[in-house]
């Protein structure tokens, strides 16, 4: 069975700090794929990234950083010079290789950055 | 402008009552998904569809229905026999699985249901 944890439920920080949301997976496959989405206040969640489990190369968008380390099955993810707009609650998911496989949530992390 | 739409956004029902969540995609996606969403919790699957006519039960199926008769609408009815119904239900699609890769969901901007 497949699981995701964010262990962090609510962070706070000032706006221009650094930070990083954690997250850790189970799965007994070794090819699926790994995605984060940010929930702001409205409701709609945005993707942001999706990552296949062939690929640990960390990626870099912007303020927005991810780290994938296969070794401690983690999908960490790092916003640098945080912003207001940053608040919101950010979902790491898993899915299993290939076909129609579903998405397996996290519980997410709401992230506060106050000014 | 492509995307997925619901409606309403808002939405009371009372004790009883069957209600119909309507979910709509102008991205020419195959799949499409119900999700439910609790306070302090993540998303749960209630039903996806990969293809037309065709739908299957996900982790939290008992008490909804849904329907693909067409290849952009995927409606979701909650029935009385949902114990606990208010939460907030997001609706995804996706371009579908390929034998290539898994593609990422993009989600509507969800309808609150409130039962009194």
């Amino acid at each position: 069975a497949q699981k995701v944890t964010q262990a962090q439920t609510e962070i706070s920080v000032v706006e221009k700090e650094d930070v990083t949301l954690d997250c850790v997976y189970e799965t007994r496959d070794t090819t699926y794929y790994l995605f984060w989405y940010k929930q702001p206040p409205s409701g709609e969640l945005v993707f942001l990234i999706r990552r296949n489990s062939f690929d640990e190369q960390n990626e870099i968008s912007g303020r927005y950083s991810w780290n994938f380390q296969k070794s401690t099955s983690s999908f960490n993810f790092t916003i640098t010079a945080s912003q207001v707009v940053d608040s919101a609650v950010y979902f790491c998911a898993l899915s299993e290789a290939g076909g129609y496989s579903t998405l397996t949530f996290g519980k997410g992390t709401m992230l506060l950055v106050s000014p | 402008d492509g995307g997925i739409t619901q409606s309403p956004k808002y939405l009371f029902r009372k004790e009883g009552q069957n209600v119909t969540l309507s979910c709509e995609q102008n991205l020419n996606h195959d799949a499409m998904y119900w999700y439910r969403q609790d306070p302090g919790q993540g998303l749960r699957l209630i039903y996806y569809s990969q293809i037309v006519n065709d739908f299957q039960k996900g982790d939290i199926a008992e008490g909804y229905s849904v329907s693909r008769e067409k290849k952009e609408s995927f409606p979701l009815t909650v029935t009385s026999a949902q114990k606990n119904p208010t939460a907030f239900y997001l609706c995804a699609s996706s371009i579908g699985g390929s034998s290539s890769g898994f593609n990422e969901q993009f989600f509507g901007p969800g309808t609150r249901l409130t039962v009194l």
